[in-house]
């Protein structure tokens, strides 16, 4: 079984500018998450969606952070400006559904390097 | 609130010697539990889960963990350290009552001597 795939790897960029993110999840999970984890810490949840619809995005940055799932499969989070503090690795997630048990498989992650 | 308290930022063992690892959890109602370990460049690993039953939990390579509601821990133990455990461990606490999202403590990085 396919693993939680996520590309690029490895970015790097100025502040300011802008960039994204790919996650494709384990094929028929349901709930897909992107995970925020600087240096040093643990794992911070952004997003969560269920399909294609988003149940909990209350430590999202709004006004530069956007995720999308169109079509309920693959989900892309954006960054627009960046800036320094947003340099920090970020974990796309997925997990068969909102009840049951509440396993998460994680990707190897996106490092971002903010300039 | 869901949160999770990992007191020791660093932890360097010993090659053979046992591993303990803590984790203290808050949560109005009865949680799930887990450790994950996260090698350097690499995603997350599941090594083990608690969702209720017995308290006392086998994972995968060798570790286990014990689920305390008294003192709201989740402790991880090893018997036998190899080297190739030298990883970061984190604890999560989930809940069904919040979608299943997880909520991490800070990590524990584990260093193994020769």
């Amino acid at each position: 079984e396919a693993g939680v795939a996520q590309s690029p790897r490895y970015k790097i960029i100025e502040k300011r500018q802008s960039v994204a993110f790919w996650c494709n999840p384990i094929s028929g999970h349901a709930t897909l998450y992107w995970y925020q984890q600087i240096l040093g810490q643990g794992p911070k949840l952004l997003i969560q969606f269920q399909n294609n619809g988003v149940v909990d995005d209350s430590q999202l940055p709004k006004d530069r952070f956007s995720a999308e799932r169109l079509k309920g499969v693959d989900s892309t989070l954006k960054i627009q400006p960046a800036k320094l503090e947003d340099s920090a690795v970020y974990l796309c997630a997925s997990s068969l559904a909102l009840s049951g048990s509440g396993e998460l498989f994680f990707g190897e992650g996106s490092r971002l390097t903010v300039l | 609130a869901q949160s999770v308290t990992q007191p020791d930022i660093h932890i360097t063992v010993s090659e053979g010697a046992s591993l303990e690892l803590r984790c203290n959890y808050s949560y109005g109602a009865t949680p799930y539990l887990f450790w994950y370990v996260q090698s350097p460049g690499q995603g997350l690993q599941l090594l083990l889960k608690y969702f209720s039953g017995d308290t006392l939990v086998q994972g995968i390579k060798g570790f286990e963990a014990e689920f305390k509601r008294s003192q709201s821990s989740f402790n991880l133990r090893k018997p036998s350290v190899h080297w190739s455990d030298a990883a970061e461990y984190f604890c999560a606490v989930g809940a069904q009552a919040a979608g299943n999202k997880l909520t991490f403590g800070g990590g524990t990085r584990v260093l193994v001597k020769p």
